[in-house]
Order: C-alpha cells, then structure tokens, then sequence
C-alpha cells in the first residue's frame, strides 16, 4: 500500500532532550516535506526537499534539522526541544513537489515538550 | 506576501443541508488551489484541486469547488452533507514550490 509512514504517534519529551521523528515514504516520490499545525494557525512549512541531499527551509524552520540521505526517508530532529515546539507534526510526500503533483500526508505526530 | 483565509473557524450545519466553506487568497498570478480534508486523528487527504480552464472542479466524496478570479475565493461547496463529513477542512495555494494553507475550517454534523 502507498503510504507516508511517520514514527512514533506520540511523543511526550522534556525541554532540551534530543528527539528525532521518522518519516519515510514508499512512492519513490522526489519531494518531502515537513509542516506543524497548531490550532488557528493551520499547517506551516518546516522544512521540504527536493531530492536527495536537496533541503531548504520553509516558513518556521527555527529549532528544527532535516536530512535526506536516501529518497525514502525524511527525518524531523530537534536537537534541543523547547516547549513551544509542543505540536502535532506532519510529513508529507509527492512526486515532484510542483502543483500537478498532490501531496500525500503521513498520519501525523503528536509531540509534547514539558 | 502570500496568505490563505477561512473567514469560519466552525460551521455546523444539519445532516442533508447543503454546504459552503469559504476560502480567499493573496496573490497575483494565476494560483495553484487545493481543498484539504483532515478526520480526527488522520493526515489531510485532498478532495480537489485547481489548475486551470473550467472554474468549476468535482472533487471526492461529492464536494466541488468553484474558482472565482474577481473575488480571489475558491469556495468548496457539497450539495447535501452526511455525518461522515464532520472533520477539519484546510484550503491551500501553492506558491511556487511551496504549499500555504488557510487556518482551516471545522464542520461539525448536527443529526
């Protein structure tokens, strides 16, 4: 089956700890992303990539990193988490990140920074 | 710079009324237009999208969306609404390379 997979679901963690979420994607799509939604605010960019070894940022990339080694796989790390990063996290992934290409999204992660 | 506005955080309306989710947008070219629909613990999944020519577009699950230009609005409507349609509705524009959602809608299916 086609799918974004994110891992884990939850996530509850203290303010400075090293966390990192998993996405990864079995379409062969070229384009990755990562958004946060907050309530009243919608989703809003982290970070995408293109392509292998291809990552810019997006709108709110503050307090984040993102790799892309492989196509498939696009980690999210916080390097040291503070409580304003408390948020539900998506990855999403398409073809070729243009318009004629949709975004399919992973099924979210919860995070909790205390 | 860019925005997407869904004037309604919350609309409820009775199951077989019909529905009207408003969406409005910035930008001066021709935009890219999407409708998200996102069920309670689920990613968002796309109902429809615009690129051009017929201003009108079907979507899933019997939604359409209408571009209207002058008004810069790309209003998601559906004729006749089941309780399955409670969920969170998200309108999108892609600028360039880059997806920007409104704030999102939530529908909420009174029996």
């Amino acid at each position: 089956e086609a799918q974004v997979t994110q891992n884990p679901r939850y996530l509850i963690t203290v303010t400075g700890k090293k966390l990192t979420v998993t996405c990864s994607q079995n379409m062969n799509h070229e384009y990755m992303s990562w958004y946060r939604q907050d309530p009243g605010l919608g989703l809003r960019q982290i970070y995408y990539s293109m392509n292998v070894e291809v990552t810019d940022k997006g709108d709110v990339p503050e307090g984040y990193k993102v790799s892309r080694k492989e196509k498939r796989n696009f980690p999210l790390i916080l390097e040291s988490p503070s409580p304003n990063q408390t948020s539900l996290y998506f990855c999403a992934s398409s073809l070729w990140g243009g318009a004629g290409s949709p975004l399919h999204f992973g099924n979210g992660t919860r995070l909790t920074v205390t | 710079a860019q925005s997407v506005t869904q004037p309604d955080i919350h609309i409820t309306v009775s199951e077989g009324a019909s529905l009207e989710l408003r969406c409005n947008y910035s930008y001066g070219a021709t935009p890219y237009l999407f409708w998200y629909v996102q069920s309670p613990g689920q990613g968002l999944q796309l109902l429809l999208k615009y690129f051009s020519g017929d201003t009108l577009v079907q979507g899933i699950k019997g939604f359409e969306a209408e571009f209207k230009r002058s008004q810069s609005s790309f209003n998601l409507r559906k004729p006749s609404v089941h309780w399955s349609d409670a969920a969170e509705y998200f309108c999108a524009v892609m600028y360039g390379n880059k997806l920007v959602f409104g704030a999102g809608t939530i529908l909420r299916v009174k029996s």
